[in-house]
């Protein structure tokens, strides 16, 4: 069964820090797609990335970062110098490959940048 | 212009109401989808529209019914709504609906049920 596991419920940090989130996965499919949205207070959900699984290469973009390892299965999220508005709550997704249409969320993690 | 748009942004009704929610988009998208979030938990999928052919998860209650106009606009009618299904109410459209393709999401009809 597929599966999306966020063990993190809520992180606190000061602003400035770097602080990663983390996302194991379970699948038997050899393709699959992984995401990451975010979802600050106002409670539209944003997209940030997405990542099959035959490109495992880490992404960053400004400074966001992604590390996608096969070998143990995870997809997890570093924010550098974390700043009041990266306050949200991120959650990773998996696509369901019994449903083209379907994607299977974690749990979320619940980020809080202190000031 | 990654937009998706909905009204009304809150809702309350009494549960013997009708009411619609409405969703549009202009990004050219095939696919359109309705997802109900509780308070600290993810979206779950209600509904999907792909290519004008309509997917239901065969959980959702049938006082929930959605609508597809044309591909821009979706609609949820409400009717008889329980307490319980008090939620905020999600769109999102993707521009197919085939896996691992990205969903955009609408900021959301946050619905009271008295």
């Amino acid at each position: 069964a597929q599966k999306v596991t966020q063990a993190q419920t809520e992180i606190s940090v000061v602003e400035k820090e770097d602080v990663t989130l983390d996302c194991v996965y379970e699948t038997r499919d050899t393709t699959y797609y992984l995401f990451w949205y975010k979802q600050p207070p106002s409670g539209e959900l944003v997209f940030l990335i997405r990542r099959n699984s035959f490109d495992e290469q880490n992404e960053i973009s400004g400074r966001y970062s992604w590390n996608f390892q096969k070998s143990t299965s995870s997809f997890n999220f570093t924010i550098t110098a974390s700043q009041v508005v990266d306050s949200a709550v991120y959650f990773c997704a998996l696509s369901d490959p019994n449903r083209d249409d379907k994607i299977i969320f974690g749990k979320g993690t619940r980020l809080h940048i202190l000031p | 212009d990654t937009e998706v748009t909905q009204t009304p942004k809150h809702l309350v009704m009494g549960m013997t109401n009708k009411k619609s929610l409405k969703c549009e988009q202009h990004m050219g998208h095939r696919a359109m989808y309705w997802y109900k979030q509780k308070a600290k938990k993810p979206p779950e999928l209600m509904f999907v529209y792909s290519y004008e052919k309509l997917s239901i998860n065969e959980s959702v209650p049938s006082r929930f019914s959605p609508e597809c106009p044309n591909s821009s606009l979706l609609n949820l009618h409400l009717h008889a709504l329980q307490p319980e299904d008090s939620a905020l109410y999600l769109c999102a459209s993707s521009p197919t609906g085939r896996a691992g393709r990205e969903q955009y999401f609408g900021p959301g009809t946050r619905l009271t049920v008295t």
